[in-house]
């Protein structure tokens, strides 16, 4: 079955610190990535997502996003975070076509701290 | 304004009695989906709608049930809750299955 690992399930930074978040998955196809935030109780947005093109993604907020298909990656970078991206971090994927299925991982906790 | 509207916001009930919860959305999106979210293991779809009258199962089915009778609404029933399904649940819409979700706001059940 398909899966989505995200390896960091709590991140804790301090603010101007850069920011990694890992994102694997194990479909062999053609796939759309996204990456979702949650920030506190609230619902979950879309910070940028990559169909086809130029790997490197950018998304709002200063995130960006690269995708390595050799190695089923999708990791999520911010160069100086801030203590209002302490959120949760979804990534996500979607096979090519009509499959009506995406697949979400665990979740990363990110606190900054100020 | 766009949005996908979840009621009610927060539920408590008791382990056997039936409930449903509603989603709309107001956008012509064609899919639907709801998901369950639960710490450590991220959201979890339960079932999925590509148009109306078209359902399928998603990951977490057991315990659901869902119709789509109408394009703008998608509701959740659970025939009969345990407190297994005491959870965090979104309904998300878009137009097509590969393209960005909007997520309603939540709704967080409790059974007892």
């Amino acid at each position: 079955a398909q899966s989505v690992s995200q390896h960091n399930h709590h991140v804790i930074l301090s603010e101007a610190a850069s920011l990694e978040l890992g994102c694997n998955y194990s479909y062999g196809g053609t796939v759309n990535l996204f990456w979702y935030v949650q920030y506190p109780g609230q619902h979950l947005q879309l910070l940028l997502k990559y169909f086809s093109g130029d790997p490197l993604v950018k998304g709002i907020k200063g995130f960006e996003a690269e995708f390595i298909k050799s190695k089923f990656s999708f990791n999520l970078r911010k160069p100086s975070v801030q203590w209002s991206d302490t959120a949760e971090y979804f990534c996500a994927v979607n096979q090519g076509g009509n499959t009506g299925k995406l697949i979400f991982g665990q979740g990363t906790t990110l606190q900054v701290k100020p | 304004e766009a949005q996908v509207t979840q009621n009610p916001r927060y539920l408590i009930t008791v382990t056997g009695k039936k409930l449903t919860v509603t989603c709309s959305q107001n956008m012509n999106h064609e899919y639907m989906s709801w998901y369950r979210q639960d710490p450590g293991l991220g959201l979890r779809q339960i079932y999925y709608s590509m148009n109306v009258e078209v359902t399928d199962k998603g990951d977490v089915p057991e315990g659901y049930k869902v119709s789509r009778k109408e394009k703008r609404n998608f509701p959740l029933i659970l025939e009969s809750p345990s407190p297994n399904q005491t959870s965090l649940y979104f309904c998300a819409s878009t137009w097509r299955n590969n393209s960005p979700l909007h997520f309603g706001n939540g709704t967080r059940l409790t059974v007892t």
